[in-house]
């Protein structure tokens, strides 16, 4: 069965960078992209931007570019994803999530890494 | 970008009422490429609907959705005790793929 699994909570300094790694099995990585999406506190869900698996090519939403890095390691079948000049308002949780065979709708989660951005 | 508003915000029903959330989208929505996921609190969303109105593997018949173009509704036909959560609508016709803002569903 598809599993996505990411790494553990982390608490960040203002202006810092983290880094969320999300390791996929049970299919075949190079064939989906893989999604990020947040959700701050009591807030709603934000798309941040896409990679493909296969070629490495990244879509970023605008509110994020300049900002993140999407990457995956083939070798490993993890995604990650990278974000820098951290304020309190990336005080989140960050979801991996992989799109579909034709379509980047989510059938399969992992189970979200909560970022605090606290001094 | 396409903005989609969700409503109500807030739907206050009793199991066994039948549920009805809406969805508009600012443009067309492309193909129809709508999605709607449930989630519950301290877990990821969960896809339900997908394209509009193909359900999503292992969801209950109970849930349905419809519509086209700028409007989509996501049914619940008769609402049971772990129905009661937050529903968010997702389109991914268009880069960059966005959310709605979320309808809860609350016991009354």
């Amino acid at each position: 069965q598809v599993q996505m699994v990411q790494s553990g909570a982390e608490v960040k300094q203002p202006g810092a960078s983290v880094k969320v790694s999300c390791k996929a099995s049970g299919y075949t990585f190079t064939t989906y992209g893989i999604s990020w999406v947040r959700q701050a506190p009591g807030q709603g869900l934000e798309w941040m931007g896409w990679i493909s698996a296969d070629t490495g090519n990244t879509n970023y939403a605008q509110n994020f570019q300049g900002r993140v890095t999407m990457t995956t390691d083939t070798s490993t079948n993890t995604a990650y994803m990278e974000l820098r000049s951290l304020t309190s308002d990336d005080t989140a949780v960050y979801y991996c999530a992989r799109g579909s065979y034709y379509a980047e709708y989510f059938p399969h989660w992992g189970q979200g890494t909560l970022v605090t951005v606290s001094s | 970008e396409i903005a989609l508003t969700q409503s109500p915000g807030t739907l206050s029903l009793s199991p066994g009422e039948r549920a009805t959330l809406s969805c508009r989208a600012s443009q067309s929505v492309y193909s129809s490429y709508l999605a709607w996921y449930q989630q519950k609190p301290g877990q990821a969303p969960r896809l339900l609907i997908y394209d509009a109105s193909s359900r999503a593997i292992g969801i209950p018949d109970r849930f349905s959705g419809s519509g086209s173009g700028t409007e989509f509704t996501l049914t619940i036909s008769r609402l049971e005790p772990e129905d009661f959560a937050v529903y968010y609508c997702q389109q991914y016709g268009s880069s960059p793929w966005t959310f709605g803002q979320g309808t809860k569903v609350e016991i009354k």
